[in-house]
């Protein structure tokens, strides 16, 4: 596709389930960056890959989140036992090349819910 | 820890009038960007500003970078309800990761 492309855009679910987000970066970008977004605020780095290695998860609030690039395309953020406070936006963006400064392109983002 | 602050957090102007959002920072920065982003939507980059200094315009929106690139402003002439929307500012660090402001939420009545 044309752009950063995220699924579901919606996920509502039960505090303890295990969810997955899928990201599907544009063509050939080889950094892949995932941050979350609570209500009113702006975006928070989780974590960043460059193809297939992931170079920094500072950014992870815990170890019930994880994140995985297997093939150097597609990535997948799991957050594990889910807490409410997991409730927010979860963004992925992906730019052309590994060096700073370069444009990220973002998707649309996951509304995840946690009741 | 590097962090960015932007203010106003919301401004709500009559169409027509100018503003300034401001995106300030104890940090040094090698480049800050500007985005907009509308609800339901990732945020789309508007500009990147890299040299102290620096100033750039696109149509209404003039954007400059501190001498220090420690800080930013937008500022938009003559605002028109298109323009609403949230502002965000993002340096880009040593790493490849933007830190982002908190965000200026615009909005423009007819």
């Amino acid at each position: 596709g044309a752009g950063v492309s995220q699924s579901p855009r919606y996920k509502v679910a039960k505090r303890g389930q295990d969810v997955a987000l899928r990201c599907d970066p544009i063509s050939g970008h080889v950094s892949l960056f995932w941050y979350q977004q609570a209500l009113g605020q702006g975006p928070e780095f989780l974590t960043y890959f460059q193809n297939e290695a992931q170079l920094d998860k500072s950014g992870l609030p815990s170890d019930r989140f994880f994140a995985e690039r297997p093939e150097g395309s597609v990535s997948t953020l799991k957050i594990q036992r889910t807490q409410q406070e997991d409730s927010a936006v979860y963004l992925c963006a992906s730019s052309f090349g590994a060096r700073g400064n370069q444009p990220q392109h973002f998707g649309d983002g996951t509304r995840l819910s946690i009741l | 820890t590097q962090l960015l602050e932007q203010s106003p957090q919301f401004l709500s102007i009559q169409e027509g009038e100018n503003l300034t959002v401001y995106c300030n920072s104890s940090s040094v920065f090698s480049s800050l960007q500007w985005y907009r982003q509308e609800p339901g939507e990732g945020p789309v980059l508007l500009v990147t500003v890299v040299t102290g200094g620096e100033v750039k315009k696109l149509k209404r929106l003039t954007f400059q970078f501190g001498d220090a690139r420690k800080d930013s402003s937008l500022h938009i002439t003559a605002a028109q309800p298109g323009d609403t929307g949230l502002y965000l500012c993002a340096g880009v660090g040593g790493a490849q990761k933007l830190v982002f402001g908190q965000g200026t939420r615009l909005t423009i009545n007819p």
